[in-house]
């Protein structure tokens, strides 16, 4: 079983839609959670990133850390075709952060006009 | 302009050759990471360093060289002991040991 799942998708939705992107983790030591962005045969970039539980919001996305069920979420609101690309969720321990990150699969999104 | 590049965006090679990839950095960075990307996998990583003349192995490092000997520089070798070598390879860099991680737009390395 990996540390970090995500559903590969694809997923489609149409423009202006609420899209939900998730990814489990069995880690319990995990404390930063990431949200990282990577439009096709690009490196990610980093859209978001939290720490502990909680939401975080930034505009269209809001971030959010369900650690009792070790479950986390993206939100992205009115989306638009330019949000068209793979999520990759990630995560790192708290303690002796080196920098090593675990990434989920990655999600692909396609949003329709 | 401030960032990473790596260098070529393809790269194709015979099986048994051992093969360099390129990676530099201008954001006075002090970590870099290699990853590997392949479908359905994420990224794994396969060094990381977070000081020059020093690196550390990741979870796949095994058919894998790295030199870290100027702080822009973290040139990544596929050797011909790695078995499946034919995949997206990144690099990125942080400020310290850091999960806010900027990459660049990766090779695309072939081996037939």
């Amino acid at each position: 079983q990996k540390e970090v799942e995500q559903d590969p998708g694809p997923l489609s939705v149409p423009e202006g839609a609420i899209v939900s992107l998730n990814c489990t983790y069995s880690n319990s030591a995990f404390q930063y959670f990431m949200w990282y962005r990577q439009y096709s045969r690009k490196g990610p970039e980093l859209l978001m990133y939290t720490y502990s539980s909680g939401n975080k919001e930034d505009g269209r996305f809001t971030a959010q850390v369900d650690k009792s069920s070790k479950y986390i979420s993206l939100f992205i609101r009115d989306s638009q075709p330019s949000d068209s690309a793979t999520y990759l969720c990630a995560m790192s321990p708290h303690s002796g952060n080196t920098g090593k990150l675990i990434f989920g699969q990655g999600t692909t999104l396609q949003v329709k006009p | 302009d401030g960032g990473i590049t790596q260098s070529p965006k393809y790269l194709f090679r015979k099986e048994g050759q051992n093969v360099t990839l390129s990676c530099e950095q201008n954001l006075n960075h002090d970590a870099m990471y290699w990853y590997r990307q392949d479908p359905g996998q994420g990224l794994r990583l396969i060094y990381y360093s977070q000081i020059v003349n020093d690196f550390q192995k990741g979870d796949i490092a095994e058919g894998y060289s790295v030199s870290r000997e100027k702080k822009e520089s973290f040139p990544l070798t596929v050797t011909s002991a790695q078995k499946n070598p034919t995949a997206f390879y990144l690099c990125a860099s942080s400020i310290s040991a850091s999960f806010e991680q900027y990459f660049g737009p990766g090779t695309r390395l072939t081996v037939t």
